[in-house]
């Protein structure tokens, strides 16, 4: 166990319908990341959060949003979902700040979403 | 993101060493070298991060070139876990820069 919790694990769900994916940080993280993982593509950084406020996006769709709360936890929104948004979507959380330099990124375990 | 470049995959046999090595000939001077890697089916995993010097720890050590242009992640005795994609990623270090991952190299450990 990383620490950092991700739910579901897995989703199935239909073109056009919208899903939301949960993380929580390990404790003491501050910073909030979303990757997306498909065969094709490898992994592609989404978005960034630290203490509630987003600092990166990276290849984020328009149909894709997140957030994340007062207590840290983030929520990855995907909506009007094609066939293509099938993937490995992960969370990892850091210490964050300035001081990113001396720490890593710890990854949760993901949730595989099937679109059909 | 300066480029990291790296074998498309390796083959060692069990209980040897095992160097992967890493190029990054447009490093910075404020670029840290870091290495993740993902086993089957997981999310990848923090192994070792460097500056300028050699750094050693619980799972591998990390030789950095003088010129910092490449680095060689070690893992001392490789065992059938250690089976995974290595990633070489440089990493700013400035506050809030983010992780870039490349394709990796795929290492295959035999018995």
């Amino acid at each position: 166990d990383s620490g950092v919790t991700q739910t579901p694990k897995h989703l199935i769900t239909a073109t056009g319908q919208r899903v939301t994916l949960r993380c929580s940080p390990r404790s003491g993280d501050l910073s909030v990341y979303w990757y997306q993982q498909s065969l094709d593509q490898g992994l592609q950084f989404l978005i960034q959060y630290y203490n509630g406020e987003e600092r990166a996006k990276g290849n984020i769709l328009e149909r894709f949003s997140a957030q994340q709360f007062p207590d840290l936890h983030s929520e990855l929104n995907l909506s009007s979902l094609e066939l293509g948004d099938s993937a490995l979507y992960f969370c990892a959380s850091s210490v964050g700040g300035d001081r990113v330099f001396n720490y890593g990124y710890t990854f949760g375990s993901g949730t595989r979403l099937t679109v059909v | 993101d300066a480029k990291t470049t790296q074998p498309n995959s390796m083959e060692s046999n069990e209980e040897e060493p095992v160097h992967l090595p890493c190029n990054h000939s447009t490093i910075s001077g404020t670029d840290y070298i870091h290495w993740y890697r993902q086993l089957p089916s997981q999310g990848p995993e923090y192994v070792i991060h460097g500056l300028t010097s050699n750094v050693n720890n619980r799972m591998a050590s990390l030789a950095i070139a003088e010129d910092r242009k490449s680095s060689t992640l070690i893992l001392h005795r490789a065992t059938l876990r250690d089976a995974a994609v290595y990633y070489c990623i440089l990493r700013e270090i400035r506050g809030y820069s983010t992780l870039t991952f490349g394709k990796g190299t795929m290492l295959l450990v035999s018995p």
